[in-house]
């Protein structure tokens, strides 16, 4: 167990939809970073937040967004959902901003039909 | 230049034998190299990281052995068992103020009883 924790495990909706994912850090840790895991992409840097502030994004869609809370839980947004947005979601937390060892959370699998 | 070619795509191991999993990135920036483990329905766990002024580094049956000047590294699992039977991602990162991992595309270990 990381601790790292993520909710929900499973999310299944339709296309068009809107959907958020949530992310609970380890104690201590500042940074959360989001990635996407698909067969074809393989496994996908979206963005960083570190003590509240963005602090750098990957591949991530206009359609997607996120935040970092004062108690520094992370919700990853997913709108306008396409059946290719279908996807493992994995938050990892870091201590610093340059989070060498980042430990990630068990996942949020998106099935969008 | 981003990218991170990790090979191969599978392997079959007996118990007991050397598991040998290769990449290769081409950023020079480049200057952490973690290694993760993910079992099925779980998220990647860190194995052992390594940075490029050391050749090699070990942790128990895992050992990485870099080379800077090739630009590659690779994961060797000593004493390899049937519980190492899963999918292994090399990850490379640079030290740019954050460190948003490149991930290879995995390798699928099976480890034959």
């Amino acid at each position: 167990d990381s601790g790292v924790t993520q909710t929900p495990k499973h999310l299944i909706t339709a296309t068009g939809q809107r959907v958020t994912l949530r992310c609970s850090p380890r104690s201590g840790d500042l940074s959360v970073y989001w990635y996407q895991q698909s067969l074809d992409q393989g496994l996908q840097f979206l963005i960083q937040y570190y003590n509240g502030e963005e602090r750098a994004k990957g591949n991530i869609l206009e359609r997607f967004s996120a935040q970092q809370f004062p108690d520094l839980h992370s919700e990853l947004n997913l709108s306008s959902l396409e059946l290719g947005d279908s996807a493992l979601y994995f938050c990892a937390s870091s201590v610093g901003a340059g989070g060498t060892e980042q430990y990630f959370g068990p996942g949020t699998r998106l099935t969008v039909t | 230049q981003q990218q991170v070619k990790q090979s191969p795509q599978s392997l079959i191991v007996q118990k007991g034998g050397i598991s040998i999993i290769n990449c290769a990135y081409e950023n020079t920036a480049f200057d952490y190299f973690p290694w993760y483990q993910q079992f099925p329905g779980k998220g990647p766990a860190l194995l052992i990281a390594i940075r490029p002024d050391v050749s090699e580094k070990k942790e128990g049956r895992f050992t990485i052995s870099f080379n800077k000047s090739a630009k590659q590294f690779s994961l060797h699992i000593m004493d390899s068992q049937p519980g190492d039977s899963a999918t292994y991602f090399c990850a490379a990162s640079e030290a740019s103020g954050t460190y948003k991992y490149i991930f290879g595309t995995g390798t699928r270990l099976k480890v034959l009883a």
